[in-house]
């Protein structure tokens, strides 16, 4: 099946430091998107990107949809405690299937 | 505004026992899913509602898995037997349509086989 690449698969960065996550994969999405799930909830959806090259931003957080539709990257700048959390990204494909990476864990220390 | 309501939060069950997990989506919602989230990845999806339709089970083992949305509303899963693998988040999500990617999750129903 599709799988989506996500690295790295885990940080631990200082309160304040800006933060760089990815998804790659060798197929062709027509949407990515990044959720956030917190220990013991769902994930919860925090920016969606539906057209290539497009560049989202959401607050502290900033994504982008990579031109060859096969990739996606999520920023974070200024980080805080509260951004602790597991990062997914996802994709969707022409079949309406949405995939999901394995996980970015972030940890921030203060 | 509600979201999607899950139940139960937490089921220990022995091995080879049934259970039965259920979901109310968000209410105008006509998709909604179920996702299998083993621990330290990401969801992996079971089966895609389309009102009361299944309109993909594909990764749903069929063996001892069922799913049904009678009326098109809320949605139960079950597992019949259970085995210890089956052990995870079982997470139920929603969404206008199909085709945006934009889900609301639920916070899930964890799953352990002892």
């Amino acid at each position: 099946g599709q799988q989506l690449n996500q690295s790295p698969q885990s940080m631990f960065i200082q309160e304040g430091e800006d933060v760089s996550m990815n998804c790659t994969s060798s197929s062709i999405f027509n949407t990515w998107l990044w959720y956030k799930q917190d220990p013991g909830e769902g994930p919860v959806l925090l920016i969606a990107l539906y057209k290539a090259g497009e560049l989202t931003s959401n607050g502290r957080l900033t994504a982008q949809f990579g031109i060859t539709r096969k990739d996606s990257f999520l920023n974070i700048s200024a980080s805080i405690p509260s951004d602790v959390g597991i990062y997914f990204c996802a994709a969707n494909n022409a079949g309406n299937m949405l995939t999901f990476g394995g996980g970015t864990r972030l940890m921030v220390k203060p | 505004e509600a979201g999607v309501v899950q139940s139960p939060r937490y089921k220990i069950i022995e091995k080879k026992q049934p259970v039965a997990f259920w979901c109310n989506p968000i209410s105008g919602h006509n998709t909604l899913y179920w996702y299998l989230q083993n621990l330290g990845q990401g969801p992996e999806l079971l089966i895609r509602y389309e009102n009361e339709e299944a309109v993909d089970d594909s990764q749903l083992p069929k063996d001892r898995f069922s799913a049904e949305r009678l009326k098109g509303v809320d949605s139960t899963l079950k597992i019949q037997p259970a085995e210890l693998g089956d052990s995870a988040v079982y997470l139920c999500a929603s969404s206008l349509g199909q085709g945006s990617g934009e889900l609301f999750f639920g916070e899930g129903s964890r799953l352990t086989v002892l």
